[in-house]
């Protein structure tokens, strides 16, 4: 079964620091564009970063460049969002989605909700 | 980046047929044909329904339809079921290896 397992939300305090993983399993993850998207609660989705198949490309929304930082390790399947200065407005639930090259995104994981927090 | 335009709710009856609409840019909806919808029920992922404007994935019904014109994308589905009822969201490539989401549309079904 193709899927998407994201994990390491939690509460956070402001100017803090959040490492999250999303484990594929069921696809050859090396072949795919991977995207991260968020959903502040009550609200619509957001695109936050995306990443080419070997790791060499990252691409940003603006609110977050130079505080957050998309990777991954092709050996261990994994995707990762490491997400530093982190602000009341990073508040959300985060995604990590499968790319139809960087256009469209067709495998979703279940979530894994930050709270940004005193 | 400014998120693309939807209306925030649509609504029909059961087995008629209900259009969202995606407005944006001559940057992002209106370059490339590249736009995609989602559908999102309540506390769940979202899900692709529609890619590269009017293509359908596997296992997604034909009542599920898209198109463009201009700068406007639109998601018709026909013949409406309880079921459908959900949030869509438009998205479209917007260059430079960056996407942009509309705000999200309420489909209620009567």
């Amino acid at each position: 079964e193709v899927q998407l397992v994201e994990s390491g939300g939690g509460l956070v305090q402001p100017g803090g620091s959040l490492r999250l993983s999303c484990a594929a399993s069921g696809f050859t993850f090396s072949n795919y564009w991977m995207t991260w998207v968020r959903q502040a609660p009550g609200k619509g989705l957001e695109w936050v970063a995306n990443i080419k198949q070997d790791g060499s490309e990252k691409y940003y929304v603006d609110s977050v460049k130079g505080r957050i930082t998309i990777s991954r390790d092709n050996a261990k399947n994994s995707l990762y969002l490491q997400m530093n200065s982190l602000r009341a407005e990073d508040t959300a639930v985060y995604y990590c989605a499968r790319g139809v090259g960087v256009r469209a995104f067709d495998i979703w994981g279940q979530g894994t909700m930050v709270t940004v927090s005193s | 980046q400014s998120a693309l335009t939807q209306p925030r709710s649509v609504s029909g009856s059961p087995g008629q047929s209900v259009t969202i609409s995606c407005t944006g840019t001559s940057s992002d909806v209106g370059g490339y044909n590249y736009v995609s919808w989602y559908q999102q029920h309540p506390g769940t992922a979202p899900k692709l329904m529609i890619y590269d404007v009017s293509k359908r994935p596997s296992g997604v019904p034909d009542r599920f339809s898209g198109s463009k014109s201009g700068n406007t994308a639109s998601l018709t589905i026909s013949g409406l079921q309880g079921e459908d009822e959900a949030d869509y969201y438009c998205c479209s490539y917007a260059g430079s290896y960056t996407v942009l989401f509309g705000g999200g549309t309420k489909l209620t079904v009567l």
